[in-house]
C-alpha cells in the first residue's frame, strides 16, 4: 500500500523567496511520484513526476523534486516565488499498477 | 469534446436523495478514477477503473457509494440516501496506458460540486 504525508497545510511565503513544500511518501513497492497543482477556481493539473529515472525532475513553471530514498521524501522547491505560483499543491504516490493517492495538499500564499 | 467531461458541475440536494455524477473521459484512456475533495481532507480516493478489470472499491466509504463504467468509457458514481457529510466535490480523471498511476498523468474533469441540505 502506498500513502504521501504533506507537512504542512499551509505555507506562507514572500514574492522572490525560496518555495519549499514538504512530501514524505510510504510505498512497499517502488515508488512513482508526482506532484499536481490546483490553481483557484481550476481544475488539477500535473506540475512533475518522477519515475524512476533521474532522481531530480524538472516541471513547470520553475519547479522541481528531488527523489530521496533514504528520507523517503520528494520535496517540491521553486528558488523563487511569484505571485502566480499561488495554488494548492498535492504530491500523489503509485505503484507500477495501482491507483493514484494524494496527499492532503498544501496551499502556498505568496506574499508582495 | 478534448478533456475529462463531468455533469452536473454543480448539484444542491435534499438529505435522503439519490444521486448520480457522470464522467466523459478521454477518448481511448484506459484508467478512470474517482476523487471527493472536501475542505481539508484533500483528495480522497474512491474508485479505479484499469481497462477490462475488476474496479479497485478500497476508498468508497460506504455501500451507499457505488460506481460504474459503461462500455470502456463514461462512468457514473451513484450516491444513495445521500447525507450532509456527502457534500464535496466529486472529481474524475483519466489517463492513458495499461499501468495505473505508473502512467503518469492524470487528465481532471473540473469536478461536481454536491452540497446536500
Amino acid at each position: 500500500a502506498q500513502s504521501v504525508t504533506q507537512l504542512g497545510s499551509h505555507v506562507s511565503v514572500s514574492e522572490g523567496a525560496l518555495v519549499l513544500l514538504r512530501c514524505n511518501y510510504s510505498s512497499s513497492v517502488p515508488p512513482y511520484l508526482f506532484w499536481y497543482v490546483q490553481y483557484p477556481n481550476q481544475g488539477l493539473q500535473l506540475l512533475l513526476k518522477y519515475t524512476s529515472a533521474a532522481t531530480l525532475v524538472k516541471g513547470i513553471n520553475g519547479f522541481e523534486a528531488e527523489f530521496k530514498k533514504s528520507e523517503t521524501s520528494f520535496h517540491l522547491t521553486k528558488p523563487s516565488a511569484h505571485m502566480s505560483d499561488a495554488a494548492e499543491y498535492f504530491c500523489a504516490v503509485s505503484g507500477v499498477a495501482d491507483k493514484l493517492i494524494f496527499g492532503t495538499g498544501t496551499r502556498l500564499q505568496v506574499f508582495p | 469534446g478534448a478533456g475529462v467531461s463531468q455533469s452536473p458541475s454543480n448539484k444542491v440536494t435534499e438529505k435522503g436523495k439519490d444521486v448520480e455524477l457522470r464522467c466523459d473521459p478521454i477518448s481511448g484512456h484506459t484508467a478512470l478514477y474517482w476523487y471527493r475533495q472536501s475542505l481539508g481532507q484533500g483528495l480522497e480516493f474512491l474508485i479505479y477503473f484499469q481497462g477490462n478489470s475488476a474496479p479497485d472499491k478500497s476508498g468508497l466509504p460506504s455501500d451507499r457509494f457505488s460506481a460504474e463504467r459503461t462500455g470502456g468509457s463514461v462512468s457514473t458514481l451513484t450516491i444513495q440516501r445521500t447525507q450532509q457529510e456527502d457534500s464535496a466535490v466529486y472529481l474524475c480523471a483519466s489517463s492513458l496506458g495499461l499501468t495505473g498511476g505508473a502512467s503518469g498523468e492524470l487528465f481532471f474533469g473540473e469536478g461536481s460540486r454536491l452540497t446536500v441540505l
